[in-house]
Order: structure tokens, then C-alpha cells, then sequence
């Protein structure tokens, strides 16, 4: 059973741009929900991270907006360089597993 | 700090062989989980253990899947009679705390059946 849908699957943006992904998840038990960067040949990497009591936050360039409502959360990224093309995956932490997304690859053109 | 480090990074089985992951989390943690990939699809679950105990094999297949995290040395997944279905990438994250807000991924073991 799928528990976190994440969109688009792809996604094109031009440098300067911004890029947003989005996840829905339906178990209300969920408590942290984490976002993941991931490129090629590598581990993913936490990139932020928010808690349900909490409807947005920020870190540089990277912003997550929750709505604990509509169970969804999504990722921001301003100012969109090249060097940000790598696969993200938002992810959900269920006792102590995380649930993951299915990956979202951006591109960023130069 | 050296990160998680799992070895090897690339491994080729043939079918009916057995295939063994090894994962030394970072210095201090004592918990660690065990995910797979599947090609353009996310991470799965598949074991969270501590030291000694496996706490959670919810995502494991029934068989020939085996992990252990024994007192001196790394986790071990291991995988008998592999088959080409088990081609993915295995990663493996550790964390100091027995949750995973901490946790921090290797950069995987690439497993290819043949």
C-alpha cells in the first residue's frame, strides 16, 4: 500500500526558477516528515525536515510548507541552480521506518 | 567523523548464490536500518536493528532474507539464493537515537544477479 505520493515525477526549471514538489500521505500518525536529495551513484541526503505542529519552514533556499489538513507537505526550492539537479524524495517516519516518496528528478537549466 | 560505510559498493551474484551487504554505521550510533531501491522508485523499509536485536522486520521478505547487528562488527544483510528480482541498491542509515530524525544513509551497495 502506497502511503506518500510525491509529483511530478519530473521536472524541468529554469535557473533562477522555482521548484516545487509535492507529497500526500494519508496515515494520521505520522510525525516528521523529512525531504531527501539524491544524486547519482549516492546515498540520499537530508535536506530538511518539518514536524506536524509546524506549517512552514525554511533553511537558505529551501523552504517546506505543511498543511496538516489536507496531509500534505511540499518543497520549495528558490533561486533554482544547476547544481540542485539530483532526485528528491520527501519521506514520512512511521515508528522508526521512514515511507518514501516515489522521487521527483529535477532539472535545472542553465 | 567518517560517515555510514557500506562495502561492497557494487556486488554481481549469480542466481542461487548468496549475497552478504555489510554496513559500519557512524561512530556513536547504535541503531540501523536497512532500505532497497528498486530502479526510479523510492527507498523501502526493510529492518531497523540495534545492537544484538533486530526491533522491527516488518519490510523483510519472509525468506531468504536474513540481518544481524552483533556486538563487534558491522550490520550484515544477507540474501541466500539470490534471484534477478533481488537486483537493487541496498542502503543502509544509522542514527544515535532509536528514532530516525538523525539518520544518516551510506551510499549503498549496488547488487546485480545475473
Amino acid at each position: 500500500q502506497q502511503q506518500v505520493k510525491q509529483s511530478p515525477q519530473s521536472l524541468i526549471v529554469q535557473k533562477g526558477g522555482i521548484s516545487i514538489i509535492n507529497c500526500a500521505y494519508e496515515n494520521t500518525a505520522f510525525d516528521y516528515f523529512p525531504w531527501y536529495q539524491q544524486f547519482p551513484g549516492k546515498g540520499p541526503a537530508l535536506l530538511i525536515a518539518i514536524r506536524p505542529d509546524v506549517s512552514e519552514k525554511k533553511e537558505g533556499r529551501f523552504t517546506i510548507s505543511f498543511n496538516k489538513s489536507a496531509k500534505q507537505f511540499s518543497l520549495h526550492i528558490m533561486d533554482s541552480q544547476p547544481g540542485d539537479s539530483a532526485t528528491y524524495f520527501c519521506a514520512a517516519s512511521q515508528a522508526q521506518k521512514l515511507v518514501f516518496g516515489q522521487g521527483t528528478r529535477l532539472t535545472i537549466n542553465p | 567523523n567518517a560517515g555510514v560505510m557500506q562495502n561492497p559498493r557494487h556486488l554481481v551474484r549469480r542466481r542461487g548464490q548468496e549475497a552478504r551487504l555489510r554496513c559500519s554505521p557512524m561512530k556513536g550510533h547504535s541503531h540501523v536500518y536497512w532500505y532497497r531501491q528498486l530502479p526510479e522508485e523510492g527507498l523501502k523499509f526493510m529492518v531497523y536493528l540495534q545492537k544484538e536485536n533486530i526491533i522491527d522486520e516488518s519490510g523483510m521478505p519472509k525468506e531468504r532474507f536474513s540481518a544481524e547487528f552483533p556486538k563487534e562488527g558491522p550490520s550484515i544483510l544477507r540474501i541466500q539464493q539470490v534471484v534477478r528480482g533481488d537486483s537493487a541498491a541496498y542502503f543502509c542509515a544509522s542514527s544515535p537515537l532509536p528514532d530516525n530524525t538523525e539518520a544518516f544513509f551510506g551510499q549503498g551497495t549496488r547488487l546485480t544477479v545475473v
